[in-house]
């Protein structure tokens, strides 16, 4: 497609539930990032990809959080064991390179209850 | 710590005036600064950047200022239009993904 897709756009989670969020990027972008935005703040980096390599996974807030790009295309951010505390919106974006402007998706909200 | 800040949560202009947003940073190692403009229900869209070889980028309305000793940079719109009205992100990177601050929303009144 020509933009970043992101599924589901809404999900409802009970506390303790996983969920996984689906991140479709431009196709050709090599580097691939997921923000979390909670309400009233900016988004906040969790983590990145190179094709296919996480290099850099430092922003993800606790071992329930997993993400995985295995074929270098679509990538996937896991929760486990949601709690209410990870109600946010989770934002895909897709770069050419790891420099430049990012090409961000809708988002998927999540609400945790 | 914040890197990034964006001391005014909002900021509303009337139509045809000038808007001035402004973005403060702390990370010296910061070479590359943008812009981005989001609607609700929206991802944020990239607006305009400026390296910090630079002190000033222009794109039709808008025009970014760089100051690197205050480490602050601003965005200015000129003349203001009610579909401007949105949340403002400052972001910033050194060779490293986009560090956000919080948003600054601008309300445009006809």
């Amino acid at each position: 497609g020509a933009g970043v897709s992101q599924s589901p756009r809404y999900k409802v989670a009970k506390r303790g539930q996983d969920v996984a969020l689906r991140c479709d990027p431009i196709s050709g972008h090599v580097s691939l990032f997921w923000y979390q935005q909670a309400l009233g703040q900016g988004p906040e980096f969790l983590t990145y990809f190179q094709n296919e390599a996480q290099l850099d996974k430092s922003g993800l807030p606790s071992d329930r959080f997993f993400a995985e790009r295995p074929e270098g295309s679509v990538s996937t951010l896991k929760i486990q064991r949601t709690q209410q505390e990870d109600s946010a919106v989770y934002l895909c974006a897709s770069s050419l390179g790891p420099g430049g402007g990012y090409t961000f998706g809708s988002g998927t909200r999540l609400t945790v209850v | 710590d914040q890197q990034v800040k964006q001391n005014s949560p909002s900021l509303s202009v009337q139509e045809g005036r000038i808007s001035i947003l402004n973005c403060d940073y702390t990370n010296s190692m910061f070479d590359y600064f943008l812009w981005y403009k989001k609607y609700p229900a929206e991802g944020p869209t990239f607006l305009i950047s400026i390296s910090s070889i630079k002190d000033k980028n222009e794109d039709g309305r808008f025009t970014v200022f760089l100051n690197k000793s205050a480490k602050h940079l601003s965005l200015h719109i000129v003349p203001s239009q009610p579909g401007d009205s949105a949340v403002y992100f400052c972001a910033a990177s050194g060779n490293t993904p986009l560090v956000f601050g919080k948003g600054t929303r601008l309300s445009v009144i006809a």
